[in-house]
């Protein structure tokens, strides 16, 4: 089954203990992307990649960090997390676009609370 | 940067009447538009997309966009909601470089029996 996945679903954690939210695709796709939601702002991209060792800040990067190491994965890092950063956070992935394909698919999110 | 506008947060419509989403957008450069809907507890799925050639566009479940140009529109429309349409629903545009996407603040449909 073609899939976004993302470990973990919930996570309660404490102002500045670093953790990293995962993220795999089973398509092959070549973008990825990071966003986060948050009640009447909508989406708001974090980071994407467009390919392995390619990756670029969204609207929103400060006080994350990704890697693109392999096509598959695509981890959101959180070095030292504070309560501002409390959110529901979707991974998404695509085909790249010449392919003429533009539909993201999303991962079902992950919800962090930072306490 | 583009801003992607959704001016009603919610929409509570009744079962079997038409309803319409809103949804602009700041820049007249040439733009992907997109929309996705979520359902509750879960991630988006995309509804429709305009990418080129025809302004109106329709997806499968009978919700049809309008791509307004020269009113940097791409409104949501559906003659006749059910009551399984409840959720929420977002609109987002990616500039022809599709690096970045912009997504509105939702607007949350309640189709009531």
């Amino acid at each position: 089954e073609a899939q976004v996945t993302q470990n973990p679903r919930y996570l309660i954690t404490v102002t500045g203990k670093k953790l990293t939210v995962t993220c795999s695709q089973n398509m092959n796709h070549e973008y990825m992307s990071w966003y986060r939601q948050d009640p009447g702002l909508g989406l708001r991209q974090i980071y994407y990649s467009m390919n392995v060792e390619v990756t670029d800040k969204g609207d929103v990067p400060e006080g994350y960090k990704v890697s693109r190491k392999e096509k598959r994965n695509f981890p959101l890092i959180l070095e030292s997390p504070s309560p501002n950063q409390t959110s529901l956070y979707f991974c998404a992935s695509s085909l790249y676009p010449a392919s003429g394909s533009y539909e993201q698919y999303f991962g079902p999110g992950t919800r962090l609370t930072v306490t | 940067a583009q801003s992607v506008t959704q001016l009603d947060s919610q929409v509570p419509v009744f079962e079997e009447a038409p309803v319409e989403l809103r949804c602009n957008y700041s820049s007249s450069v040439s733009v992907y538009l997109f929309w996705y809907v979520q359902y509750p507890n879960q991630g988006l799925q995309l509804l429709l997309k305009y990418l080129s050639g025809s302004t109106l566009v329709e997806s499968i479940n009978g919700f049809e966009a309008e791509f307004n140009k020269s009113q940097t529109s791409f409104h949501l429309r559906k003659p006749s909601v059910h009551i399984s349409d409840t959720a929420e629903y977002f609109c987002a545009v990616s500039e022809h470089n599709f690096n970045k996407f912009y997504f509105g603040s939702g607007t949350k449909l309640n189709v009531k029996p």
